[in-house]
């Protein structure tokens, strides 16, 4: 199957600073890619579809200069949480849409931020 | 809107007994259904889909879910459980068509028990 992966896998830093979290698709191009939140024991929360070369579609609710997505090639999508603080601490979630035959969503292994 | 449902936040099994994961959706337009798995600190996995296509899908690790329209379900079955299906499944209903803005549902945890 198709790969995903984030990068990195485990982040901690201070509150205040900003953290850019990569997802790239390995083996495919993807025009498409996805960013979620999960908070422990819960769902995935969609928060933004990006599209290559093109401005991210934030969810309602999500705040998008908080949350900056640049998605810049058909294989690496960026996510950036500016100014984080303690509440941004979570589980973020990349995926991408294979547009193939398939048309399935791979997801990448995930992002652990800890905010301090 | 399009929302998906699962009956049981945690179900436990007994190592070769039947695996039943309820999922029932609602969505505006013909859907696409997915079944993830996620293994604790990592991403999800699919595990099988439905897209119009045969209403009984099968998927990887011997799961396999039945799409039935009249009852708007979509449950995922595995004959008999093995100690390395113990994880957290996700069922997702696309919220448009094609495999895009995955609405998920709350999740339901498998325990096996040897």
């Amino acid at each position: 199957g198709a790969v995903v992966s984030q990068h990195p896998s485990r982040v901690i830093c201070k509150s205040g600073t900003s953290v850019k979290i990569e997802c790239r698709s390995l083996d495919f191009q993807a025009t498409t890619m996805f960013w979620y939140r999960q908070f422990p024991k819960q769902s995935l929360m969609l928060m933004a579809t990006s599209n290559e070369g093109s401005k991210a579609t934030y969810e309602q609710g999500v705040e998008k200069d908080k949350f900056l997505i640049n998605h810049a090639s058909l294989t690496l999508s960026t996510l950036t949480v500016t100014s984080a603080h303690p509440e941004d601490s979570s589980f973020y979630i990349c995926s991408a849409r294979d547009y193939s035959f398939t048309d399935t969503q791979y997801f990448g292994p995930g992002t652990r931020l800890t905010v301090l | 809107a399009q929302s998906v449902t699962q009956l049981g936040s945690h179900v436990s099994v007994s190592e070769g007994a039947l695996v039943l994961l309820r999922c029932n959706y609602s969505s505006s337009v013909p859907p696409y259904l997915f079944w993830y798995v996620q293994y604790p600190n990592q991403g999800l996995q699919l595990l099988l889909k439905y897209t119009s296509a045969a209403t009984l899908v099968k998927g990887i690790n011997g799961f396999e879910a039945e799409f039935k329209k009249s009852e708007t379900s979509f449950h995922l079955t595995k004959p008999s459980a093995h100690m390395s299906d113990a994880a957290e499944y996700f069922c997702a209903v696309s919220a448009v068509r094609g495999a895009q803005k995955l609405v998920f549902g709350q999740g339901t945890r498998l325990t096996i028990n040897p």
